[in-house]
This record gives C-alpha cells, sequence and structure tokens, in this order.
C-alpha cells in the first residue's frame, strides 16, 4: 500500500540544523509531489512547502524562505527537508505527505507519521 | 492567524448532525478546490474531503463538503463518538505564488 516513513525524533540546540527524510513506497515516487507540513505543540497545521518529485521546483512558505531546503532522492524514492538556524519555535511534529496531482486540484494522502524536532538549549 | 478562518471548536451528541464552517477569500477558496483533514488524537492527519465535496474510498458518507463563493463547510451526520478530532479546511492560494493554506482547525467533541 502507500506508504510514507520519516526518520525518528529529534532534539537540536538553538541555532543547529535539521534533515528530516519521508521514505515513499507503494507508488511511482516521481509521479507525485510532497508536501511539508509542520504542528507545533496544541497548534494547527502550517504548510511548509512543497517539492515536485518529477523535476525537483519547489516552492516555500514565505516565512521559511532562506532557512529551509526540500530536496529528494529518486533512487531511494526518498524526500528532504532541511531547516536552518532552529529557534525554540521551530520545535513542533514535521509531517510529509504525497501531493497529486501536482498543483491546486491535488490533495495531500497518504501523510507520514511525523517527526518531533525538539529545539531546546 | 491562519488564512482560513474556522470555529476553533464544534460539538454534538450522538446521531447529531454538526457542521464546520471555513471562510477565506477570492484567492483562495473562491477560485480554489477545498480540502478537509481529520486528525485523531495523537495521529497524523489524513484526508477527509477532496475537492470540494469528493470522498475517498473508505470515508463514511456520512461526511460531506459544500462550497459557496469564499465559503465552505464540512457536515458530518449521525455523530459517533469516534469522530471526535481536530478538522482541518485547506486551499491553495494564487496570491501567494503556488502556495497552500490551512484553517485554525475544528475540535469536534462528541458529548
Amino acid at each position: 500500500q502507500v506508504q510514507l516513513v520519516q526518520s525518528g525524533a529529534e532534539v537540536k540546540k538553538p541555532g543547529a540544523s535539521v534533515k528530516v527524510s519521508c521514505k515513499a513506497s507503494g507508488y511511482t515516487f516521481t509521479s507525485y509531489g510532497i508536501s511539508w507540513v509542520r504542528q507545533a505543540p496544541g497548534q494547527g497545521l502550517e504548510w511548509m512547502g512543497w517539492i515536485s518529485a518529477y523535476n525537483g521546483n519547489t516552492n516555500y512558505a514565505q516565512k521559511l524562505q532562506g532557512r529551509v531546503t526540500m530536496t529528494t532522492d529518486t533512487s531511494t524514492s526518498t524526500a528532504y527537508m532541511e531547516l536552518r538556524s532552529l529557534r525554540s519555535d521551530d520545535t513542533a511534529v514535521y509531517y510529509c505527505a504525497s501531493w497529486a496531482p501536482l498543483g491546486p486540484g491535488g490533495w495531500f494522502d497518504p501523510w507520514g507519521q511525523g517527526t518531533l524536532v525538539t529545539v531546546s538549549s | 492567524q491562519s488564512v482560513l478562518t474556522q470555529p476553533p471548536s464544534a460539538s454534538g451528541t450522538p446521531g447529531q448532525r454538526v457542521t464546520i464552517s471555513c471562510s477565506g477569500s477570492s484567492s483562495n477558496i473562491g477560485s480554489n478546490y477545498v480540502y478537509w483533514y481529520q486528525q485523531l488524537p495523537g495521529t497524523a492527519p489524513k484526508l477527509l474531503i477532496y475537492r470540494n465535496n469528493q470522498r475517498p474510498s473508505g470515508v463514511p458518507d456520512r461526511f460531506s463538503g459544500s462550497k459557496s463563493g469564499t465559503s465552505a463547510s464540512l457536515a458530518i451526520s449521525g455523530l459517533r463518538s469516534e469522530d471526535e478530532a481536530d478538522y482541518y479546511c485547506a486551499a491553495w492560494d494564487d496570491s501567494l505564488s503556488g502556495s497552500w493554506v490551512f484553517g485554525g482547525g475544528t475540535k469536534l467533541t462528541v458529548l
């Protein structure tokens, strides 16, 4: 079945970087996009950006521009999200979600199980 | 502050019908599809409604979506205890260069 499996929880100090992975299975990876969404403790969902696994095109949320990079490795059907210059308000559960069809008519399904990133000194 | 506006909470008793609203603008809901996601406690979100009113396979027909102008609604009929969850609306926003926006979420309590 279509499945996204994310890497494990991370604890980072302020100013550090974190890289979360999202391994896809059960479908043709390059036919879809991957979106990343985060959720701070007790808060709602915040869209972070997307990447096309077909051609590597990306689009990032304005507030994260310059700090986030999304990439894919098509040889392993894995997507990555790197966030730099971490701050305490980056503490959140980070989700990846398969996005198809690409564009405004697509939807996020399925979602990964989530990766908790804690930023603390 | 979320781009899409949802009531923070909603409630109902088993068997009742409840609706959750989602308000946006001409650049998002007014010109694009609306999607609904259900997040059960301690789990990842799950697609509930796509393209305004379509249900993925496996989603009971008790769940329905609608859209009018710059607003959308999710209706749940025959409310069940297992429907207690957070519900989020989402839409593409043309004004943000190809970005997605979410509502702040509505916590549904089954009394």
